[in-house]
């Protein structure tokens, strides 16, 4: 399995306060990309980055920032959490090319209440 | 902006059935993929494919690039498939655009 990990696994916060989510490889994979899941929508791109300090925004990325300041590590921050951000969020991460799959962390459930 | 669709939403067999699911896609792309996440559980990639046919044990992908359709059969269904089955499509920029998911449970 490719070495990728999410922490925290489970996280319960207030609504206003700031979140980071960590998403660690050790697969040297150029790409890391952070989804939400939620019922009804599937997966849904936050952010997604190709090379340190490279990011680009995705689908749903109001409310969220990132950063990688180093290739094995991409972070997720929710900097005045809401209601809304209630979610499962999935790290993966990617070689390039179409032959590359997607290797997904386990996730991270938050709940903002 | 691509657009995937997954049918059926929800699917329901008896063990030993022949399971196919359906994905279609709107534009151009360099890859399909197809996932499986598990009840709770993490995401793990079935198939990555450009063309034709792959198959791995008991799943079959397949892809027809000129109607831009891909299905996933599964032979022989077991309650360990139970699941549910995403498909992705992977466009130039290395961005997935992901489908909806169809919930397969199979019977003993």
């Amino acid at each position: 399995d490719a070495g990728i990990t999410q922490s925290p696994r489970h996280k319960v916060t207030e609504t206003g306060t700031p979140v980071t989510l960590r998403c660690h490889q050790t697969e040297n994979h150029r790409y890391m990309y952070w989804y939400r899941q939620d019922p009804g929508h599937g997966l849904r791109l936050i952010h997604y980055s190709y090379g340190v300090k490279d990011t680009d925004k995705g689908e749903v990325s109001d409310g969220y920032s990132v950063s990688r300041s180093k290739t094995e590590d991409f972070l997720l921050t929710l900097e005045s959490a809401t209601s809304s951000q209630t979610s499962v969020y999935f790290c993966a991460i990617k070689r390039q090319g179409r032959d590359s799959p997607l290797h997904f962390g386990n996730g991270t459930r938050l709940t903002v209440t | 902006k691509n657009e995937v669709e997954q049918s059926p939403q929800n699917l329901t067999a008896q063990e030993g059935e022949f399971i196919t699911i359906n994905c279609s896609y709107s534009v151009g792309i360099s890859a399909l993929h197809w996932l499986q996440q598990h009840p709770g559980g993490g995401i793990v990639s079935l198939f990555m494919l450009s063309s034709g046919k792959k198959k791995h044990g008991r799943l079959i992908a397949t892809i027809n690039i000129q109607e831009k359709h891909s299905s996933l059969h599964i032979t022989a269904s077991h309650p360990r498939d139970s699941a549910v089955y995403i498909c992705a499509a992977q466009g130039g920029s290395e961005k997935l655009v992901f489908g909806k998911g169809t919930k397969l449970t199979v019977n003993p």
